[in-house]
């Protein structure tokens, strides 16, 4: 069975600090999919990154960048002198490969919720 | 990204009706959707994956009658609720995947069941 642990429920920062989303995974699958994902207040999801299981090469986007780790199951998302726009919560997900090739349906983390404090 | 819609995005019922929720993929076809139920201050979970022109494909725990899905084309999902109940209300939201494999969610549907 697949699970996705985030373990801090809620960070609180002042604006321009940096800050770091933990996210580790369980699955047996050796195809897997993770992903971010930023739920403002507004409750709308919005997609920030995917990784498959093969490419653990790091991401930056921005102020935003991912380090993906297989050795310790971890899929940190880091933002850069955060903003107050930032605020919300952070969802990390999994999904695995079905032996169909399709999609499956997303095992998502508990959250983070993220304050920025101007 | 691609874009996905949800109709209504917030609906107040009273105990015992029914309530249908659309799931439109604007800009692609979906031969899966997934639906999803997010209780307040809690993470999504997983109630189904609804596959175009067969059956839906419940997660454990989910009543697959009370909640009835049809998939009935490639850019259209349903969740019906049906009989809802004061503890069915939650945020209701759904996802499709265009290649490759990023889920795209829906704005979420509201429901509060008085």
């Amino acid at each position: 069975a697949q699970k996705v642990t985030q373990a801090q429920t809620e960070i609180s920062v002042v604006e321009k600090e940096d800050v770091t989303l933990d996210c580790v995974y369980e699955t047996r699958d050796t195809t897997y999919y993770l992903f971010w994902y930023k739920q403002p207040p507004s409750g709308e999801l919005v997609f920030l990154i995917r990784r498959n299981s093969f490419d653990e090469q790091n991401e930056i986007s921005g102020r935003y960048s991912w380090n993906f780790q297989k050795s310790t199951s971890s899929f940190n998302f880091t933002i850069t002198a955060s903003q107050v726009v930032d605020s919300a919560v952070y969802f990390c997900a999994l999904s695995e490969e079905l032996s169909g090739g399709g999609a499956d349906g997303l095992t998502f983390g508990k959250g983070t919720h993220l304050i920025i404090q101007p | 990204g691609a874009v996905v819609s949800q109709h209504p995005s917030r609906v107040i019922c009273k105990s015992g009706t029914s309530v249908k929720i659309e799931c439109r993929s604007l800009d692609f076809q979906a031969t899966t959707m997934f639906w999803y139920r997010q209780f307040p201050k809690q993470s999504l979970m997983l109630m189904a994956t609804s596959n175009e022109g067969s059956k839906a494909t419940y997660e454990q725990g989910v009543e697959k009658d009370k909640f009835l899905i049809n998939h009935a084309s490639l850019t259209l999902s349903t969740l019906t609720v049906t009989s809802a109940h004061p503890e069915d209300s939650s945020f209701y939201i759904c996802s499709a995947s265009p290649p490759p494999r990023t889920q795209y969610f829906g704005p979420g549907t509201r429901l509060t069941v008085l």
